[in-house]
């Protein structure tokens, strides 16, 4: 079993759906959660991160996060066409030192 | 800020050669960690320099190698390259504030490594 899994997608929605991406992670000892964009071709760019259980809006994006069943969620609204992209979910165990990524779920949004 | 260069961007070997890799992390972070991507293994860790000095390692043979320099700058070495080593070479550097690491990784672009 990975550290972290993500849904494996590919994921397809229309624009202007809401896109819902999910993540689980095994390590108890993380703290903190990462969502990371990536476009074919380029290198992965920071969304968001969250630390504490609940809700974190930033414009489109709502990242979830329930450590007690360890699960992290990225909410995209009003999907654009330009959302479409390789999501990355990561987990930061800052004791450890380590931080895990899951394998990505690449989103299509339909014009 | 500038963010996180690595040079070169894209470099073709051949089997057997060796390969070394820079990156330069944002201004102010002291920690740099290397990532192999590959489409069938994804985003994987490689090893994470701090001060000049190696602080965590990923599930990789003794081939593959880093270093750091007091400019925080790092690179990575691969040795006895195998067509299995072709995959984008990731960077991310960190903040260090004190004694505490903080766990936001900014990439750099990355160099894409092609081995024949």
């Amino acid at each position: 079993q990975k550290e972290v899994e993500q849904n494996s997608g590919p994921l397809s929605v229309p624009e202007g759906a809401i896109a819902s991406l999910n993540c689980t992670y095994s390590d108890r000892g993380s703290q903190s959660f990462f969502w990371y964009r990536q476009y074919s071709g380029k290198s992965p760019e920071l969304i968001m991160f969250i630390y504490s259980n609940g809700d974190k809006e930033d414009g489109r994006f709502t990242a979830q996060l329930n450590k007690a069943s360890q699960y992290v969620s990225l909410l995209i609204r009003d999907s654009q066409p330009s959302d479409s992209a390789t999501y990355l979910c990561a987990a930061s165990n800052t004791n450890a030192g380590k931080s895990t990524f899951g394998d990505g779920t690449t989103l299509t949004v339909k014009p | 800020k500038a963010g996180v260069t690595q040079t070169p961007r894209y470099l073709i070997k051949t089997r057997g050669q060796q390969v070394t890799l820079s990156c330069s992390p944002i201004s102010g972070h002291r920690s740099v960690s290397w990532y192999q991507q590959t489409p069938g293994q994804g985003l994987q860790f490689l090893f994470e320099y701090f001060s000049e000095t190696q602080r965590n390692k990923g599930n990789f043979p003794g081939r593959f190698s880093g270093r750091q320099f007091s400019n925080s700058r790092s690179e990575m070495n691969v040795s006895t390259l195998e067509l299995g080593d072709s995959a984008l070479y990731l960077c991310a550097s960190k903040e260090v504030a004190g004694v505490r690491f903080t766990d936001t990784q900014y990439f750099g672009p990355g160099t894409r490594l092609t081995v024949l």
